[in-house]
């Protein structure tokens, strides 16, 4: 059974940057499939960060690239995502997501999410 | 850019059926996927590919896409089903996944 898990600092401080992990069992992510970041503001909808194909091409939403950074560890088969320059705009539930489908993806696999709070 | 449309609410009788919208231009010609989301708790996929389930997912649960909108069906409401629905589309126009506004079902 596939599993991923998000881990990282809960609350970060404005104009720093945002770091998280996400861990996946069950399955080799250098093996395949597209690897996600969403995310979740306090009482609104889902969007999506950005994703890294296992071949390690990364892909970005346009709104968030020019801060957004997402690579892969095989060795310890997780994926990081890093976003700079956080305001509090930024607050929210961050989702790691495993990603089927190709070309037209779907996220079937999810962790349980991480809140990350930007406050000084 | 692609823009998908969900009402934001729909409310049901438990034991009745639930439709829940999505519209965008042309979406018959995308693959539309459907989560479920309750309070506290990360998505579930619970339709792919505009009208597959994945394992696990009961048969009262169904999709369909056609035209302009895509539904997602679901049969038999029980209180459990309360949650909110999102449906999802890939943009091939700037290659990256996009998500509906989401619609929060209440069962009555």
């Amino acid at each position: 059974q596939v599993q991923l898990q998000e881990s990282g600092p809960g609350l970060v401080k404005p104009s720093e940057t945002l770091s998280l992990t996400c861990a996946v069992s069950g399955y080799s992510i250098s093996s395949g499939y597209y690897w996600g970041w969403i995310r979740q503001p306090p009482g609104k909808g889902l969007e999506w960060i950005g994703s890294i194909y296992h071949s390690g091409s990364t892909y970005y939403n346009p709104s968030l690239k020019s801060r957004v950074t997402i690579s892969v560890d095989t060795s310890k088969n997780q994926f990081s995502l890093k976003l700079s320059s956080v305001t509090a705009a930024d607050t929210a539930v961050y989702y790691c997501a495993r990603g089927d489908g190709i070309p037209e993806i779907y996220f079937d696999y999810w962790g349980q999410g991480t809140l990350v709070t930007v406050s000084s | 850019s692609y823009v998908l449309t969900q009402p934001p609410s729909v409310s049901v009788a438990p034991g009745q059926t639930a439709r829940i919208t999505c519209g965008g231009n042309n979406i018959g010609s995308k693959s539309v996927h459907w989560y479920q989301q309750k309070p506290g708790q990360a998505p579930v996929l619970v339709v792919y590919d505009d009208s597959d389930r994945p394992s696990g997912i009961p048969e009262r649960f169904s999709g369909s896409n056609s035209g302009n909108t895509a539904t997602l069906t679901i049969s038999r409401v029980e209180a459990g089903d309360e949650a909110d629905y999102y449906c999802q589309v890939w943009d091939s126009s700037s290659d990256h996944p996009l998500f509906g506004g989401g619609t929060k079902l209440t069962v009555l």
